[in-house]
C-alpha cells in the first residue's frame, strides 16, 4: 500500500548547526503533510504544515520543503538547540482520508 | 493552543484485567477524538475515530471488543483495554479535533499512556 518513509532513521547534529530532516512519501495524490515531534514518553507536537499548492513555508527556526516533483519533504531546523532532540515524524493525508505517519527520525543534538 | 489531557500517563496492570485511559479536551469541544498504538521506535498506528456520541470507527485488524471507546461528551473520550495480555503493552496517545468528521488535520494530542501488561 502506499506508505510514507523517512530517508535516516538517526540524525546527529553539533549545537548551533542547521538540522535537515527528510522524508519520502509514495502517495502522489497527496495534498497536505504535517511535521510533528516527540519527545520521549510524550505524545506528538505539531510543527509545521503545508498544502500541495506550496513549494515552502516557514515557521519560527523550521522550515518545510515540498518537492512534489520526487515526491519528498523536509524539515529544517536552523541552529538547532539541545531542546530540539527528539523524533521526528513527517505525516501525509489526501483527500478525505486519513494522516497517515512516517516512520520516525531521531535528531540527537550534540553540545 | 487547545489542550489534551490524557490520564493516566503509565499503567501497570495484571493480564487478564481491564484498564481505562482517559482523553481530556481541557479548552474546547472535541467533536471528534482519535485513538492511536505507538511501539517502541515505530510510528503511531491509528487505532480507531470517535465522534461525540456515535459509534467508534476501528481500523482494520482492530478488535472493538478488545478496545472499547467511548465518547460521551464533547470533551471526554475514553479507550479501555479489556482482558489485557502481554501483547497489549504498548504506549497509547489519543488526539482530538474540533470538527466532526474531521480526517485529522490539526490535532492536538494527548500525552500518551505507557501501559505494561505482565
Amino acid at each position: 500500500g502506499e506508505s510514507v518513509g523517512l530517508h535516516l532513521p538517526t540524525l546527529s547534529v553539533q549545537e548551533g548547526d542547521n538540522s535537515i530532516i527528510n522524508c519520502a512519501y509514495s502517495n502522489s495524490a497527496s495534498d497536505y503533510f504535517i511535521w510533528y515531534k516527540q519527545e520521549s514518553g510524550k505524545g506528538p507536537q505539531f510543527i509545521i504544515d503545508i498544502r500541495s499548492n506550496m513549494d515552502k513555508r516557514q515557521g519560527q527556526r523550521v522550515t518545510v520543503l515540498l518537492n512534489k516533483t520526487v515526491k519528498h519533504l523536509s524539515l529544517q531546523i536552523a541552529a538547532t538547540q539541545p531542546g530540539d532532540s527528539a523524533v521526528y515524524f513527517c505525516a501525509e493525508k489526501y483527500a478525505g482520508n486519513m494522516l497517515t505517519f512516517g516512520g520516525g527520525t531521531r535528531l540527537m543534538v550534540k553540545p | 493552543g487547545a489542550v489534551v489531557s490524557q490520564h493516566p500517563s503509565r499503567v501497570i496492570c495484571k493480564s487478564g484485567t481491564s484498564v481505562k485511559i482517559e482523553c481530556r479536551s481541557l479548552d474546547f469541544q472535541a467533536t471528534t477524538m482519535f485513538w492511536y498504538r505507538q511501539f517502541p521506535k515505530k510510528s503511531l498506528m491509528l487505532m480507531a475515530t470517535s465522534n461525540e456520541g456515535s459509534k467508534a470507527t476501528y481500523e482494520q485488524g482492530v478488535e472493538k471488543d478488545k478496545f472499547l471507546i467511548n465518547h460521551a461528551s464533547l470533551t471526554l473520550s475514553t479507550l479501555t483495554v479489556t482482558s489485557a495480555h502481554p501483547e497489549d503493552s504498548s504506549f497509547y496517545i489519543c488526539s482530538a479535533s474540533m470538527f466532526r468528521g474531521a480526517t485529522n488535520e490539526k490535532l492536538f494530542f494527548g500525552s500518551g499512556t505507557q501501559l505494561s501488561v505482565l
